[in-house]
């Protein structure tokens, strides 16, 4: 069964860093294209980033380029997003999700359970 | 960047109505089309990816359709469980893999 599960999600103060994580399992991880997608409190769903099999290409949001940076460790089976100069509006909680392909876009799924993340002072 | 508009934003219908809701993007996305149901407090679920193509153990009442720009996601008999937010997705080209803002849809 594919699995995936998000962490290192909190509390952190405006200008600050948080690296999310997310620990695959169930299936041939660089096979797959990965991304992540926020949701803000009662609103709808955001793409960030993504990120290919080979980890070789990667894509942001505009809203986040410059300030986060998606990678992924095959060793670990693990993808991260590391997120700098955070800013109020990147409150949110956090989705990781698997891609049908190794090099994207294409549909979610699965999704995980997401980990929340709050900017605030 | 390719925008998407779902429409309605919300819709009131009763169990066993077929409700249909509507997704239309800003330039040609040929197929790359796909539906997301969310329950409070959830985690988003696939139901259709690819315009039309039913994902593994989601009920056939869901059903969607088009291709280019005009897309629907047609539930036949609404059952309790449906009562939920939808989303759809394009992917298409490189990303962003842009999302519409949502359509909730609550019990009458």
């Amino acid at each position: 069964e594919v699995q995936l599960l998000e962490s290192g999600g909190g509390l952190v103060q405006p200008g600050g860093s948080l690296r999310l994580s997310c620990a695959a399992s169930g299936f041939i991880f660089n096979n797959y294209a990965m991304s992540w997608v926020r949701q803000a409190p009662g609103k709808g769903l955001e793409w960030v980033s993504a990120i290919s099999g080979s980890g070789d290409n990667t894509y942001y949001a505009n809203s986040v380029k410059g300030r986060f940076t998606i990678s992924r460790d095959t060793s670990k089976n693990t993808l991260y997003l590391q997120m700098n100069s955070l800013r109020a509006e990147d409150t949110a909680v956090y989705y990781c999700v698997k891609e049908p392909v190794a090099v994207g876009p294409g549909w979610f799924d699965p999704w995980g359970q997401g980990t929340q993340v709050t900017v605030s002072s | 960047d390719i925008q998407m508009t779902q429409s309605p934003s919300s819709l009131s219908a009763s169990v066993g109505d077929r409700v249909t809701i509507t997704c239309r993007a800003s330039q040609n996305i040929n197929s790359c089309l796909n539906w997301y149901q969310q329950q409070p407090g959830r985690a988003p679920k696939l139901l259709i990816y690819s315009a039309s193509n039913l994902q593994s153990g989601v009920p056939s009442r869901f059903t969607g359709s088009g291709s280019g720009t005009d897309f629907t996601l047609t539930i036949s008999s609404l059952q309790p469980g449906d009562f939920a937010t939808y989303y759809c997705q394009q992917s298409c080209g490189t990303p962003p893999n842009t999302f519409g803002q949502g359509t909730m849809l609550e019990i009458k």
